[in-house]
């Protein structure tokens, strides 16, 4: 079974410019979460779907920044308008059940992260 | 979820155990606790997790405290891939919140 996909691992954009990073889950699951980690700094939170749903986007910017989890294919994490401050790793992680679902029990399997630079 | 505290750093030798402290003084009866680690330039990933009872698995063991206040991760023999930031996370069960709260974990070095 392979892990949680995502591509393009490097991204290179100028100010300005649009990023699309799409990751792949797990097999079989269904709860797709998104986290960035600053340089030197921790991950954090900031949107999980479910397949064609936001579940909770309180982590996002409140622009530039959108994802979606359509029905057939990979999601997809949208920057518009890049700013240097967006350079960061993104990661996905994927669960085969959400909370109210046991999902305390539940982990969170993770990609290896796409690292965007701005430029 | 509840906080958790942990030390910023420690260091192991090589093949000597290691016992990684959390503490979670507001823990509540519902919340389930997580281990994670982030090895350089790679995603996290699960390492263990427990609701009372100590737990073993392939990767390493958690001991919890009788009153939940407090957990320890133990990795028997570390080894120099077992160098990265590990994370003690608390979710509770019942809870609507699906994300995981990473505090700043703890850097662990591996000496050889």
């Amino acid at each position: 079974n392979a892990g949680v996909m995502q591509n393009p691992r490097h991204l290179v954009r100028r100010r300005g410019q649009e990023a699309r990073l799409r990751c792949s889950p797990m097999k079989g699951h269904s709860h797709v979460y998104w986290y960035r980690q600053l340089p030197e700094e921790g991950l954090k939170f900031m949107v999980y779907l479910q397949k064609e749903n936001i579940i909770d986007e309180s982590g996002m910017p409140k622009e530039r920044f959108s994802a979606e989890f359509p029905k057939e294919g990979p999601s997809i994490l949208r920057i518009q308008q890049v700013v240097r401050g967006d350079s960061a790793a993104y990661f996905c992680a994927s669960s085969p059940i959400g909370p109210g679902q046991g999902g305390g029990y539940s982990e969170q399997y993770f990609g290896p992260g796409t690292r965007l630079t701005v430029t | 979820d509840a906080k958790t505290t942990q030390p910023n750093s420690m260091e192991s030798n090589e093949e000597e155990p290691v016992h990684l402290p959390c503490n979670h003084s507001t823990i509540s009866g519902t919340d389930y606790i997580h281990w994670y680690r982030q090895l350089p330039s790679q995603g996290p990933e699960y390492v263990i997790h427990g609701l009372t009872s100590n737990v073993n698995n392939r990767m390493a063991s958690l001991a919890i405290a009788e009153d939940r206040k407090s957990s320890t991760l133990i990795l028997h023999r570390a080894t120099l891939r077992d160098a990265a930031v590990y994370y003690c996370i608390l979710r509770d069960s019942g809870g609507s919140q699906g994300n995981l709260i990473f505090g700043k974990g703890t850097k662990l070095s591996v000496k050889p």
